[in-house]
């Protein structure tokens, strides 16, 4: 079965760089969350999207941002790197219906030096 | 405020033994309950999930959780241990659609296992 692929899987960037991470649900899922995962720590809701608007925020910096476009990915643009931006950035995607199940990605490990 | 405990930071089982992972939250509403598996540096799977009728329910990999209502509780129990169940356990929950619906995860337990 398809799951949800997220590239790319690594990224280095300096402090002060911008960075894009781009989300692509399992097909039919018109949900798409952003987690943040820093080292030793429990995922934390970042934001989501349902039919392409924004559903619900969470501890996302001002410095970031994200959409979902018309095919349902996502994109999560990250500006202004700083070093406590270093860590592992989830995307789920479920079917809003009666039994929400949220499916994760392999994540991307982003390191900023 | 709605959060995830589990007591245990970090577990070690020999295999072949039993095990149960401790998980209590806390949820004004009516809760959808989650144990997803985090092996090191990979993302995370789903074992199993509640929504409602049968407060006992199976997951994969022999996995297994009840939900008790009475106690806030939904721990997570395998009755024999495999080393390859060596990892990161989260429990989560989260609500009905809308802007319920992010998850809300414990502090994991790490598992490990001796030979």
């Amino acid at each position: 079965a398809a799951g949800v692929i997220q590239s790319p899987r690594h990224l280095i960037k300096e402090k002060r760089e911008t960075a894009t991470l781009k989300c692509y649900p399992i097909p039919r899922h018109d949900t798409v969350y952003w987690y943040q995962q820093g080292p030793g720590q429990d995922p934390q809701f970042l934001i989501s999207f349902y039919e392409k608007m924004q559903s619900d925020k969470g501890s996302i910096p001002d410095r970031f941002s994200a959409q979902q476009f018309s095919d349902y990915h996502s994109e999560l643009n990250m500006s202004s790197l700083e070093l406590g931006d270093s860590a592992l950035y989830f995307c789920a995607s479920s079917l809003r219906d009666r039994e929400e199940t949220q499916y994760f990605g392999p994540g991307t490990r982003l390191l900023v030096l | 405020a709605q959060s995830v405990t589990q007591p245990d930071i970090h577990i070690t089982v020999s295999e072949g033994a039993s095990l149960e992972l401790r998980c209590n939250y806390s949820y004004g509403a009516t809760p959808y309950l989650f144990w997803y598996v985090q092996s090191p540096g990979q993302g995370l799977q789903l074992l199993l999930k509640y929504f409602s009728g049968d407060t006992l329910v199976q997951g994969i990999k022999g996995f297994e959780a009840e939900f008790k209502r009475s106690q806030s509780s939904f721990n997570l129990r395998k009755p024999s241990v495999h080393w390859s169940d060596a990892a990161e356990y989260f429990c989560a929950v989260t609500g009905y659609g809308g802007s319920q619906g992010n998850l809300i995860f414990g502090k994991g337990t790490k598992l490990s296992v001796k030979p």
